[in-house]
């Protein structure tokens, strides 16, 4: 089946620092991928999707520029967090969409701690 | 604005006892359904899913769901449950584009 992966599962960072997020689709191509935000006990907020090629398309309330996303290929996306802050602190989750079936696969999730 | 309800924030129920999660949508137009399941410490994984067609679909490990459209409903159910059920179940839907709307999600506990 299609496999999604992310890297790192884990990341610590100091306030003020910026922190990339990898999501990759390891077997398949993803003209379009999402970014997801969890919050403890609650569910999965759309942040932003990314497709390949061309300028990511955010929800309501999510700040662009303080997360950036670049898709530049058609396997890998990424998430930068500028100048975290401990409320960012949360679990990041990615999801990439299989274009013949349009089924989206996720990745295993980074959770970040601002520190 | 389209959003996803789920009735239960937790569920807690022994092996072999039946399972019914309540999940509702709210959204005019036609839309693709979904749930999906997060084992601990597992990434989310795709139970089963309704585009169109026969209303009761049935999914992986014994897992089903009904698609009401009069109620805007889409419950899962699975006849038995095994303590391998543990995990979060989330009910999702999708409308125009490719964008999912999740429901708050689900914990069931089941005991051995």
């Amino acid at each position: 089946g299609a496999v999604v992966s992310q890297h790192p599962s884990r990341v610590i960072c100091k306030s003020g620092t910026s922190v990339k997020i990898e999501c990759r689709s390891l077997d398949f191509q993803a003209t379009t991928m999402f970014w997801y935000r969890q919050f403890p006990k609650q569910s999965l907020m759309l942040m932003a999707t990314s497709n390949e090629g061309s300028k990511a398309t955010y929800e309501q309330g999510v700040e662009k520029d303080k997360f950036l996303i670049n898709h530049a290929s058609l396997t890998l996306s990424t998430l930068t967090v500028t100048s975290a802050h401990p409320e960012d602190s949360s679990f990041y989750i990615c999801s990439a969409t299989l274009t013949a079936t349009l089924e989206q696969y996720f990745g295993p999730g980074t959770r970040l701690t601002v520190t | 604005a389209q959003s996803v309800s789920q009735h239960n924030h937790h569920v807690i129920l022994s092996e072999a006892a039946s399972l019914e999660l309540g999940c509702n949508y709210s959204y005019g137009g036609t839309v693709n359904l979904f749930w999906y399941v997060q084992y601990p410490g597992q990434h989310l994984q795709l139970l089963l899913k309704y585009f169109s067609g026969d209303p009761l679909v049935k999914g992986i490990k014994g897992f089903e769901a009904e698609f009401i459209k009069s109620k805007f409903s889409f419950n899962l159910r699975k006849p038995s449950v095994q303590w391998s059920d543990t995990a979060e179940y989330f009910c999702a839907f999708k409308a125009a584009g490719n964008k999912l709307t999740f429901g708050g999600g689900t914990r069931v506990l089941v005991k051995p």
